[in-house]
């Protein structure tokens, strides 16, 4: 079975300037989660998908960060324009059902490698 | 605000040596998953707890989930080369899921 394929793996911008990043969740996974990793934190969740729909997105600074995922499959996260703050890597995960909920053995979230982003 | 503080942020320890990380937080979590990280990669799924005084054992590591469902632990016994990595904790209420800022452990040959 695929896992969750990102793309670029590093990506490096300008402060002010825009970056997307593209993740492909495991084939049949209604729910996508895109994180923050700021360099020696844990992930911070920025917005997670149920198909297509918003589920929360209350941690995403929607002034300049977006997230769409049109036909409730492939996910692109944006930063419009850059900060230097920004810098992180940007974690995509996937699961069959919602976390919270305890569905059990479906309630796993599998994630991709990552997008390295620095922003000079 | 919930907030889950792992400790210790670091750890280095002799192969053959056992250990304990912790995670704790001030607020019940509905469960709770602990995670490992390698450099350039996502974090895997160690194990869910969701019990109140459950353990759960995977090989030579031990997980417990606090009786009120607020903190847990994860105990490697005989420490290896290969448990090098950075250890997530994360709590999961009905609609979050809080990551810790983890332990990174390093395990020397």
């Amino acid at each position: 079975e695929a896992g969750v394929a990102q793309s670029p793996r590093y990506k490096i911008i300008e402060k002010r300037q825009s970056v997307a990043f593209w993740c492909n969740p495991i084939s049949g996974h209604a729910t996508l989660y895109w994180y923050q990793q700021i360099l020696g934190q844990g992930p911070k969740l920025l917005i997670q998908f149920q198909n297509n729909g918003v589920v929360d997105d209350s941690q995403l600074p929607k002034d300049r960060f977006s997230a769409e995922r049109l036909k409730g499959v492939d996910s692109t996260l944006k930063i419009q324009p850059a900060k230097l703050e920004d810098s992180a890597v940007y974690l995509c995960a996937s699961s069959l059902v919602l976390l919270a909920g305890g569905w059990g053995a479906k309630n796993i979230q599998y994630f991709g490698a990552g997008t390295r982003l620095s922003v000079l | 605000t919930q907030l889950l503080e792992q400790s210790p942020q670091f750890l280095s320890i002799q192969e053959g040596e056992n250990l304990t990380v912790y995670c704790n937080s001030s607020s019940v979590f509905s469960s709770l998953q602990w995670y490992r990280q390698e450099p350039g990669e996502g974090p895997v799924l160690l194990v869910t707890v969701v019990t109140g005084g459950e353990v759960k054992k995977l090989k030579r590591l031990t997980f417990q989930f606090g009786d009120a469902r607020k903190d847990s632990s994860l105990h490697i016994t005989a420490a290896q080369p290969g448990d090098t990595g950075l250890y997530l904790c994360a709590g999961l209420a009905w609609d979050k899921i809080i990551f810790g800022k983890g332990t990174r452990l390093h395990i020397l040959p």
